[in-house]
């Protein structure tokens, strides 16, 4: 069966430093991937999404950027944190191909920036 | 574009009541339709999907969804709601060319809060 992890589950973080997300997708190949951000009552931001490796698409110009290293691997980063980037960021991944739209999501990282 | 529109930021109910969770959507493609789950910091948790099959739709924990292409409607609905059911839902509609091939995203909602009282 599939499984998605993040890590951390939890990160505080002050203004100005650097960021690294970590989420890998067991079980599968060849996923999409996607970053989402869960502002406080504003439902789920898109923030990038990919379909391979080296394939990122950039839903809302931002402080983040993403990365896929590999296959099943999906970075997000920054090289300066802003206040306004705290938030609950989840990954997920799909299975590629014609109307499979189902998204699966990992359990989130809650970033606090002080 | 496909775009979503759940109806009531927040819901309570009794436990032991319906609940009626209200979602409409925007298409010009036939839809793919889903609801998520997520209880307090956690992921979301997929409930059901309608992928043009059956209208009424069942999902996990006693949870069921009517497509209703007349109304452009999807709502969420429990006979009888539980205590384990207060957590915040997710509509969401899959992004389509129009050829029918999938994007592979989907458009989500604002999100319902359900509460259940005792």
């Amino acid at each position: 069966s599939q499984t998605i992890h993040q890590w951390p589950a939890t990160l505080v973080q002050p203004v100005g430093s650097p960021l690294s997300l970590e989420c890998t997708v067991e079980g599968t190949s060849n996923p999409n991937l996607y970053w989402y951000r869960q502002a406080a009552g504003r439902g789920l931001q898109l923030l990038f999404y990919s379909v391979g490796i080296g394939q990122i698409s950039s839903e809302v110009p931002q402080n983040l950027s993403a990365s896929r290293p590999q296959d099943r691997q999906f970075i997000l980063s920054s090289k300066k944190l802003l206040l306004s980037d705290s938030g609950f960021y989840l990954c997920a991944w799909s299975v590629r191909g014609y109307r499979t739209d189902t998204q699966y999501f990992g359990p989130g990282t809650r970033l606090t920036v002080l | 574009a496909q775009s979503v529109t759940q109806l009531g930021s927040h819901v309570s109910v009794s436990e032991g009541a319906l609940v009626l969770l209200r979602c409409n959507y925007s298409s010009s493609v036939p839809p793919y339709l889903f609801w998520y789950v997520q209880y307090p910091n956690q992921g979301l948790q997929l409930l059901l999907k309608y992928t043009s099959a059956a209208t009424l739709v069942k999902g996990i924990n006693g949870f069921e969804a009517e497509f209703k292409k007349s109304e452009t409607s999807f709502h969420l609905t429990k006979p009888s709601a539980h205590m384990s059911d207060a957590a915040e839902y997710f509509c969401a509609v899959s992004e389509t060319r129009a050829g029918g091939t999938s994007y592979g995203k989907l458009t989500f909602g604002q999100g319902t809060i359900l509460t259940v009282h005792p």
